[in-house]
């Protein structure tokens, strides 16, 4: 299986800061990789798909990136509602799920 | 609208049969596939494996291949993922999930169904 990482595990930042969360898978996966939100209680959410495409209805303070095997999940401005974990996944193959950033404002 | 409804909490004792369902409405069921994706307490998400509705075709992780049963009944536009003798380690939240095809995103989920099992 490929193996997913993510960095950091946890943060801590304000309303209105910029963040990012950096994904690396542990071979080849082209762009085939996806992001998702999971607020507390609930269901996780696709946020980008194909490393850099915002799922209909996501907020455009959402953004993807690939440089190489780095993937980036970016917020623009932080919003208290963006309280939850993030995930990267890998649709290359069979799907494998990244640990997890928990994002706390 | 597109939906994927799953089958209530469930309470079960270690050894015993389980099946929970996963149904889908508002476009057409087997044209997407069902995911099936674990989430022990205070962990993260792990794959469990899919099935593609339309000609009933199944992969598994190797991480569950032979401790879960996935299957369809596509008359009823109903997933289930099934276990013959649950586990205490079985205790978790199982969320399905629906993806287009290979490649894609899994952009529809279920609720979640929790499952505990307990002596």
């Amino acid at each position: 299986d490929i193996q997913m990482t993510q960095s950091p595990s946890s943060l801590s930042a304000s309303v209105g800061d910029r963040v990012t969360i950096t994904c690396r898978a542990s071979e080849y996966i082209s762009s085939y990789l996806n992001w998702y939100q999971q607020k507390p209680g609930k269901a996780p959410r696709l946020l980008i798909y194909d490393g850099s495409s915002l799922q209909s209805g996501v907020p455009s303070r959402f953004s993807g990136r690939r440089s190489g095997t780095d993937y980036t999940l970016i917020i623009s401005s932080l919003q208290p509602e963006d309280l939850a974990t993030y995930y990267c996944q890998q649709s290359y193959s069979n799907p494998t799920f990244g640990p997890g950033t928990k994002v706390d404002i | 609208e597109v939906l994927l409804e799953q089958s209530g909490a469930e309470v079960k004792k270690p050894g015993e049969f389980l099946r929970i369902s996963c149904k889908g409405s508002g476009y057409t069921f087997t044209s997407y596939w069902i995911n099936w994706v674990r989430q022990m307490p205070g962990k993260g998400l792990e794959w469990m494996g899919r099935i593609d509705p339309r000609e009933s075709q199944i992969t598994y992780s190797p991480s569950f291949q032979g401790h879960v049963t996935i299957s369809v009944d596509k008359s009823i536009s109903t997933a289930y993922l099934q276990w013959s003798s649950l586990k205490a380690s079985d205790s978790a939240i199982y969320y399905c999930a629906r993806q287009a095809s290979s490649y894609y995103g899994m952009e529809v989920w279920g609720q979640g169904t929790t499952v505990t099992v307990s002596s």
